[in-house]
């Protein structure tokens, strides 16, 4: 079975600090991908990547970066977080044109 | 309007009874996808479906691509069956992968 890790189920950051959310996938997937859930928004698409240091803007990426060193990790950076920030944040990897699998989500608070 | 709009919002179903959950869409797709989450769960993937219909298990994913149109059906409901259901238009973005435009979910309960 694929499995697609995060590096924290809850978060809690001040305004103003740096954050690192961490993703890896074991299944040598090509693709990997960082979204924000909100409600009544549903998700969105921040950033994604298609191989190794490649990386794309998705529809929210503002305030967001992204790092793609190894193929199996993609890390996803708030350079300095704001309270309009805070939201449900999932991974997701996948093959081309495939199917996409989903981390457990991270549960980030901004105070 | 949402590109992708999924109808109802929100549904509640007695055990047992067959549930619709129906999805449209306003773009060109390359697949459909349907998604299941539990609440404070991870996303699992149901179906991908590009024509026609999926089975698997008590769950069936249709999908008429002339009218931009999918559906989930649920036979036999239970109550594990509460979640939030997620349609998502994969859209060619021209490069090795697709873009997923999502609706913004159907949350299910399923009352015993």
């Amino acid at each position: 079975d694929v499995k697609v890790t995060q590096s924290s189920r809850y978060l809690v950051k001040r305004t103003g600090e740096k954050v690192f959310l961490e993703c890896v996938q074991d299944m040598d997937h090509e693709n990997m991908f960082w979204y924000r859930q909100d409600p009544g928004l549903g998700l969105r698409l921040i950033y994604f990547s298609y191989d190794v240091k490649m990386k794309e803007k998705g529809d929210i990426p503002e305030g967001y970066s992204v790092s793609r060193e190894k193929k199996e990790r993609f890390s996803l950076i708030l350079e300095s977080a704001s309270t309009n920030q805070t939201s449900m944040y999932l991974c997701a990897s996948s093959l081309e044109y495939n199917e996409q699998f989903f981390g457990p989500g991270t549960r980030l608070t901004v105070l | 309007k949402n590109e992708v709009e999924q109808s109802p919002q929100n549904l509640t179903a007695q055990e047992g009874e067959f549930i619709t959950i129906n999805c449209s869409y306003s773009v060109g797709i390359s697949a459909l996808h349907w998604l299941q989450q539990h609440p404070g769960g991870g996303i699992v993937s149901l179906f991908m479906l590009s024509s026609g219909k999926k089975k698997h298990g008590r769950l069936i994913a249709t999908i008429n691509i002339q009218e931009k149109h999918s559906s989930l059906h649920i036979t036999a409901s239970h109550p594990r069956d509460s979640a939030v259901y997620i349609c998502a238009a994969a859209a060619n973005y021209g490069g090795a992968t697709n873009k997923l435009i999502f609706g913004t979910g159907t949350l299910l309960a399923v009352q015993p």
